[in-house]
């Protein structure tokens, strides 16, 4: 089983609606959860991190993490065209060094 | 963005030769990474510092070594490179403030073929 899970998608969805991505982990004792996302060709950027159970909001971004779940998910609101991109999920176990999931391709029709 | 340079940003070479690939920072972090992307796969660890000549193995490290002498340079080697090792290569960097860790954040890549 891998330590860290996500759809690969595409996940295709229109403009203007929300994108909902999901990660699942196996780690119970996971501390940090982060969402990059990844232009094709270039590096991942970092947009989102959350630490404790509930919803963090930034902008048209919400991230929303129940560890007695085990799972981290990402809401894009309003999605863009300019949202086309990969999306990783990655987790620190309390090593410091993160596991990524193999990410989730997100396509905006517009 | 991030103080992080990598180089060379592409390389090709054979099987069987050495090769160094090179991440330097100006944001004075003390933690540095190796990952490996290749499709499928997503990122992979390979090696991690966490100061000066401390390091330590990541998932993936079989077929490389680390140094770290500079706070601000992290050098991977391929001993022997083989066609396995064919993949993109990030280096990233992050800090503790304050007592908490603070996100990486990564450089822009080295895609090295080998052939």
């Amino acid at each position: 089983q891998k330590e860290v899970e996500q759809n690969s998608g595409p996940l295709s969805v229109p403009e203007g609606a929300i994108a909902s991505l999901n990660c699942t982990y196996s780690d119970r004792g996971s501390q940090s959860f982060f969402w990059y996302r990844q232009y094709s060709g270039k590096s991942p950027e970092l947009i989102m991190s959350i630490y404790s159970n509930g919803d963090k909001e930034d902008g048209r971004f919400t991230a929303q993490l129940n560890k007695a779940s085990q799972y981290v998910s990402l809401l894009i609101r309003d999605s863009q065209p300019s949202d086309s991109a990969t999306y990783l999920c990655a987790v620190d176990t309390g090593r410091r060094a993160l596991t990524f999931g193999s990410g989730t391709r997100l396509q905006v029709q517009p | 963005d991030a103080g992080i340079t990598q180089s060379p940003r592409h390389k090709v070479t054979e099987t069987g030769t050495p090769v160094t690939l090179r991440c330097h920072q100006t944001e004075n972090h003390r933690y540095m990474y190796w990952y490996r992307q290749d499709p499928g796969h997503g990122l992979r660890l390979i090696h991690y510092s966490y100061g000066v000549k401390d390091t330590d193995k990541g998932e993936v490290s079989d077929g490389y070594s680390v140094s770290r002498s500079k706070t601000e340079d992290f050098l991977l080697t391929l001993e022997s490179a083989t066609s396995s090792q064919t993949s993109v290569y990030f280096c990233a960097i992050s800090e503790n403030r304050g007592g908490e860790d603070q996100p990486q954040h990564f450089g822009d890549g080295t895609r090295l073929s080998i052939l």
